[in-house]
C-alpha cells in the first residue's frame, strides 16, 4: 500500500518557470490538500479538495493552481515560480469521519526557486 | 481567522525529566491533532483528540484536550534521546459538537525538542 506519493522529491527552478508537483493516493480518500512548510511557521494550507472536480483555496493560495480530475490525483501547479515559493510542500489525504479521521501526509517535495 | 500557538518553541531537556508542550487555539473546534517530524522527514501522526476532556497516551507521550480553555497539552514523561524531534499541534476547524472534517488543518509553529543525556 503506497499511501500518499509525491513527486518530485527535489526540484530547482528558475524564477518565472512553471512546474507541477504531483500527488497521488491509493486509499480512495475523498479529501486531499496541499501545504507548504517554511521555517518557524509550521505548515500552511495552500489548496484543498473535497472530491473530484471540487477544489477551494486555503490560507496561502496565490501563485498556485490545483485541479482534481480523479479521486486519486491532486497536482499542484506553480504558474510562474518566485523565490518566495522556495519551501517544502506536503500533500495530504483523508476520508470523511464524524468520529475522527487520520490524515496521511506524503514524504514532501523540496522546491528551491533561484 | 483561526490561530494556533504553541509554546515553548524550543525545548532543551535532560533525559529522565518531564515537560509539557502547550497548544492554544482561537476557535471552538473539538478536533486536534499532534504530529512528530524528524529532520528532512514527513509528519508522523501521534494523537487525534476528538472531544473535550480527551486524553490519549502512547509510551512516554500523553496528550489532552480542553475545548473550553481552547488548550491542548503534550506531556513528556522521563524523556529519552529518541524523542528529539519537532512536535506540531494542528486544529481542524469544524466547530463545536462535531461535524465533517475535510482535513483542513491549521498548524502551530512547532516545538523543537532536544533531549540531552
Amino acid at each position: 500500500n503506497a499511501g500518499v506519493t509525491q513527486t518530485p522529491k527535489f526540484q530547482v527552478l528558475k524564477t518565472g518557470q512553471s512546474m507541477t508537483l504531483q500527488c497521488a493516493q491509493d486509499m480512495n480518500h475523498e479529501y486531499m490538500s496541499w501545504y507548504r512548510q517554511d521555517p518557524g511557521m509550521g505548515l500552511r494550507l495552500i489548496h484543498y479538495s473535497v472530491g473530484a472536480g471540487i477544489t477551494d483555496q486555503g490560507e496561502v493560495p496565490n501563485g498556485y493552481n490545483v485541479s482534481r480530475s480523479t479521486t486519486e490525483d491532486f497536482p499542484l501547479r506553480l504558474l510562474s515560480a518566485a523565490p518566495s515559493q522556495t519551501s517544502v510542500y506536503f500533500c495530504a489525504s483523508s476520508r470523511t469521519g464524524l468520529s475522527g479521521n487520520t490524515i496521511y501526509f506524503g514524504e514532501g517535495s523540496w522546491l528551491t526557486v533561484v | 481567522e483561526l490561530k494556533v500557538e504553541q509554546n515553548p518553541l524550543f525545548l532543551s531537556m535532560q533525559e529522565g525529566k518531564n515537560y509539557t508542550i502547550y497548544c492554544n487555539y482561537s476557535t471552538t473546534s473539538d478536533r486536534l491533532y499532534w504530529y512528530r517530524q524528524d529532520p528532512g522527514k514527513s509528519l508522523e501522526s501521534l494523537f487525534v483528540l476528538l472531544s473535550n476532556g480527551a486524553v490519549k497516551q502512547e509510551g512516554r507521550l500523553m496528550a489532552s484536550l480542553d475545548t473550553k480553555a481552547r488548550l491542548s497539552t503534550l506531556h513528556i514523561t522521563a524523556a529519552v534521546h529518541d524523542l528529539s524531534a519537532t512536535y506540531f499541534c494542528a486544529v481542524d476547524d469544524i466547530g463545536p459538537a462535531g461535524g465533517t472534517s475535510y482535513g483542513k488543518l491549521t498548524f502551530g509553529q512547532g516545538t523543537i525538542l532536544t533531549v540531552h543525556p
